[in-house]
Formats: structure tokens, sequence, C-alpha cells
């Protein structure tokens, strides 16, 4: 159980482009999904919380329109990387969590971003 | 912010050898987590701790819940190749939190045949 599936494994597009990335969890329902970053051999760094049926809670110094979060339903959440360059490229993990106080966060197989 | 301190930052050891890591944290924590992320994949979650004292096994892995709620570790035994990897722990106050985890900086484990 506790399945999350993130889509696409892996981007590569042009400077400018925006990228879509999709965090789906497949056997429960998850009213919180966390975005994070992760640099190469780095920690995992939180970008955003994710609220079915709300506005996303950003961390500190993360661009909400650059990074545009929606969390339509309690299966599903999207980041949108919005007009993404070099810099932005990076592995963006989603995570999610079912309904009770103490249950862990279950992650997806990553994202791998590459702008050019 | 809540920080955790995880150590040791890498390992280089032998096949066979057990494995010991841990975290520590300056405040407290009610739930302890630990993963493990391979190149390119997301993290898996190996164990969740729910109690202070708790221990809890998982195959060949043990991982401990401090009584202080401000630490946890993690052991391996017998180590294969097939556990190199990332070892990251995560402690979670839970929903007053917004259910987000504080994550460690992660163990780097390489196996040596």
């Amino acid at each position: 159980g506790a399945v999350v599936s993130q889509h696409p494994s892996r981007v590569i597009c042009k400077s400018g482009t925006s990228v879509k990335i999709e965090c789906r969890s497949l056997d429960f329902q998850a009213t919180t999904m966390f975005w994070y970053r992760q640099f190469p051999k780095q920690s995992l760094m939180l970008m955003a919380t994710s609220n079915e049926g709300s506005k996303a809670t950003y961390e500190q110094g993360v661009e909400k329109d650059k990074f545009l979060i929606n969390h339509a339903s309690l299966t599903l959440s999207t980041l949108t990387v919005t007009s993404a360059h070099p810099e932005d490229s990076s592995f963006y993990i989603c995570s999610a969590r079912d309904l009770g106080p103490k249950q862990p966060q279950h992650f997806g197989d990553g994202t791998r971003l590459s702008i050019l | 912010g809540q920080q955790l301190n995880q150590s040791p930052q890498s390992m280089f050891i032998q096949e066979g050898e057990d494995v010991s890591m841990n975290c520590t944290s300056s405040s407290i924590f009610n739930t302890w987590l630990w993963y493990k992320q391979d190149p390119g994949e997301g993290p898996v979650l190996l164990i969740a701790l729910y109690k202070a004292g708790e221990l809890t096994s998982n195959g060949r892995l043990t991982a401990q819940f401090g009584i202080t709620r401000k630490d946890s570790f993690l052991n391996i035994s017998a180590s294969i190749p097939s556990d190199v990897g990332i070892y990251f722990c995560a402690g979670q106050l839970g929903n007053t939190n917004a259910g987000k985890s504080t994550f460690g900086d992660g163990t780097t484990l390489t196996v040596k045949p």
C-alpha cells in the first residue's frame, strides 16, 4: 500500500518552456502533498505544502509565481515550473500523506528536469 | 526551525559488516522515520517509529525511537551490496505542523563486495 506515482520521470526542454509534473496517490487519499527539490548529493529541500482545495503554502525563498501548485483532488497534486530556465534544472520529488496525525510521507520516484 | 543532525555523513564498509547511523535533534518529535534513497529515485520508507523507546525491526534493519524523543538510530546487520544508497532520518510533529517532516542531511552508505 501507500503508493505515490510521479510523472514524468524525466523532462528535457528548452528555456522558456513551462513544465507540469503530476503527483498521484494511488491507493490512499492525501489531503496534504509536499513538493521537494533535491540538488546532487544533498538532502531534500521542501518547496511547498500542497493542500487539497486550498492554496499551497510555500517555504521562504520559493517563488509562488514560478512554481505553481494545484491540488484539485485528494489524489492529485501538480507542480508547474513556469518559464523554466537552466537554473531550474533539478530533481523534483513529491510526497503524500494519508489521513491521520502520525501518517508518514510516501514519496514518488522523482522527476529529473533538465532545461537547455 | 527544527534541525536534525544525522551522522555519519558517509560510510564505507565491507559486505557482511553491521552498520549504525543516528539522528539527533535539539527539540522533540512525535514520530521518527527512516528512508532509503537509491540514485535517481525517490526515498522509500523503511521504518516508522511512533512511541518513545520503541524498537522496531524490518528484516535486517532495526531502528529505535529515543527515550528523550530527540534522537533515533538505525542499524543494518550483515550488510549486502544492495544496501548501498542514501539513508535519511526524518522527524515529524504530526498535524500540528501541517504534517511536515524535518529531514537529516543523509548518510551515504557504500558496501564493498
